[in-house]
C-alpha cells in the first residue's frame, strides 16, 4: 500500500515550452502533497506544500509563477513549469501525505526533466 | 531556521560489516527526525522516525537510529549490512505545525563490497 506514481518519469523539452507532471496517491487519499527539487548527487530541497482546495505555499524563492501547482483532487497533484529554461532541468519529486497528523510522506520515484 | 548535515558523502562498507551513517541537526524546537533511503528509479522510502519517547528507534530492513539530544545527532546503525543495502541514505528534520515540512541532509551514498 501507500503507493505515488509520477508521470512521466522522464521528459525533455525546449526552452520556452511549459511542461506539466503529475503525481497520483494511488490508494490513499492525500490531504497534502509535496513537490521538491533534486539536483544532481545533492538533497532534495522543498518547494512547496499543497492542499487539496486550496492554494500552494511556496518555500521561500520559489517562483510561484514559474511553478504552478494545482491539487484539485484528494489523489491528484500537478506541477507545471512554465517557460522552462535550461536551469530548471532537474529531478522534481512529490510526496503524499495521507492524513493530518499522520506524519509519513510517501515519494513518488521522480520525474527528471531537461531543458534545451 | 532548521538544517541537516550529514557528513559523510559516501561510505564503503563490506557486506556483512556493521555500518553507522551519522546525522546532526539544527532546530529550534523538539524536532521530527526522518531516516530515508533511495534507490535508484524507487520514489524515497522511509526507514524510522522519531518524534518522542524512547530515544532509540527500531525501523524496517534492520535498521535502528538513536535520537542524543546533548549531541543533535540522530545517526542510523544496522549491524550486518546487507548488498542490497547499497543505496542512497538522506536524513530529514521535520517542523512546521505538523512538523511535515521536510528539511533533508546532502545524503550519504552507502557501496557495499562483496
Amino acid at each position: 500500500g501507500a503507493v505515488v506514481s509520477q508521470h512521466p518519469s522522464w521528459v525533455i523539452c525546449k526552452s520556452g515550452t511549459s511542461v506539466k507532471i503529475e503525481c497520483r496517491s494511488l490508494d490513499f487519499q492525500a490531504t497534502t502533497m509535496f513537490w521538491y527539487r533534486q539536483f544532481p548527487k545533492q538533497s532534495l530541497m522543498l518547494m512547496a506544500t499543497s492542499n487539496e482546495g486550496s492554494k500552494a505555499t511556496y518555500e521561500q524563492g520559489v517562483e510561484k509563477d514559474k511553478f504552478l501547482i494545482n491539487h484539485a483532487s484528494l489523489t491528484l497533484s500537478t506541477l507545471t513549469v512554465t517557460s522552462a529554461h535550461p536551469e530548471d532541468s532537474s529531478f522534481y519529486i512529490c510526496s503524499a501525505e495521507p492524513g493530518q497528523g499522520s506524519y509519513e510522506q510517501y515519494f513518488g520515484p521522480g520525474t527528471r526533466l531537461t531543458v534545451t | 531556521a532548521q538544517s541537516v548535515t550529514q557528513p559523510d558523502i559516501h561510505i564503503t562498507v563490506s557486506e556483512g560489516a556493521s555500518l553507522e551513517l551519522r546525522c546532526n541537526y539544527s532546530y529550534g524546537a523538539t524536532p521530527y527526525l526522518f531516516w530515508y533511503v533511495q534507490s535508484p528509479g524507487q520514489g524515497l522510502q522511509l526507514l524510522l522516525k522519531y518524534f518522542s519517547g524512547d530515544t532509540l528507534v527500531q525501523g524496517i530492513k534492520g535498521f535502528e537510529a538513536e535520537f542524543k539530544r546533548s549531541q543533535s545527532s540522530f545517526n542510523l546503525r544496522k549491524p550486518s549490512v546487507h548488498w542490497s543495502d547499497a543505496a542512497e541514505y538522506f536524513c530529514a528534520v521535520g517542523a512546521g505545525a505538523a512538523g511535515n515540512k521536510l528539511t533533508f541532509g546532502g545524503g550519504t551514498r552507502v557501496l557495499v563490497k562483496p
